[in-house]
């Protein structure tokens, strides 16, 4: 069945400590691939994207996100966390077979130690 | 700047009450979506519409219902709601003509519903 799975409910972090979200897919074909974060009481704001081409994909905010067709991965880096990166993590893809369909994971919060 | 726009931002109900949540869009896209999210499981299609005319169910569509009343005006409606229906609710647009046709989506700033 098609999926997409962030293993971590909950990260932790020092702040200016290095980050990484993982999340990984199911699906036939390389979807398009996105990260979207969702600071509290906030919408969904995008963080980046990977439709093709060069699998490193820099964001906003100091993200990055390495797109791995061998390991079906899309991990969210970040090499140095500030307290504002506190917030709620979502990947989600969107299959080159459907004209609509953004499927989200399930999410990883983030929470940031002083 | 060109925005997705939610009303209201936070609902307290009752069960059996009819609700409506409306979303209104600035970017003239043609495709808008309504998703519920609900802690540890991500977002849920509710709705989508590809334009005025064409509106389809998503994976949660019992309980609601939509009305697209222009291009840039999408409605949800619960009829009669229930306590399950608690929820942070997303309205979405996205733009069928745009480069690499993939699906990318932008949100509004959700509506916090509660019913009790």
């Amino acid at each position: 069945a098609q999926s997409v799975t962030q293993p971590d409910i909950h990260i932790t972090v020092s702040e200016g400590a290095s980050l990484e979200l993982r999340c990984n897919y199911s699906y036939g074909a390389t979807p398009y691939l996105f990260w979207y974060v969702q600071s509290p009481g906030q919408g969904l704001q995008l963080l980046l994207k990977y439709f093709s081409g060069d699998t490193l994909v820099q964001g906003i905010k100091g993200f990055e996100a390495e797109f791995k067709r061998s390991q079906s991965s899309f991990n969210l880096r970040k090499p140095s966390v500030h307290w504002s990166d506190a917030a709620e993590y979502f990947c989600a893809v969107a299959p080159m077979d459907s004209s609509y369909k953004l499927i989200f994971g399930s999410g990883t919060r983030l929470l940031v130690r002083p | 700047d060109a925005d997705v726009t939610q009303t209201p931002r936070n609902r307290i109900t009752k069960t059996g009450k009819r609700i409506m949540l409306e979303c209104s869009q600035t970017k003239g896209h043609d495709r808008m979506y309504w998703y519920r999210q609900d802690p540890g499981l991500g977002l849920r299609l509710i709705y989508y519409s590809f334009d005025v005319k064409d509106i389809n169910k998503g994976e949660i569509s019992d309980g609601y219902s939509v009305s697209r009343q222009a291009q840039a005006k999408f409605s949800l409606s619960l009829e009669s709601a229930i306590p399950n229906q608690t929820a942070l609710y997303f309205c979405a647009t996205s733009d069928s003509s745009a480069q690499g046709r993939s699906n990318e989506q932008f949100f509004g700033p959700g509506t916090r519903l509660t019913v009790l």
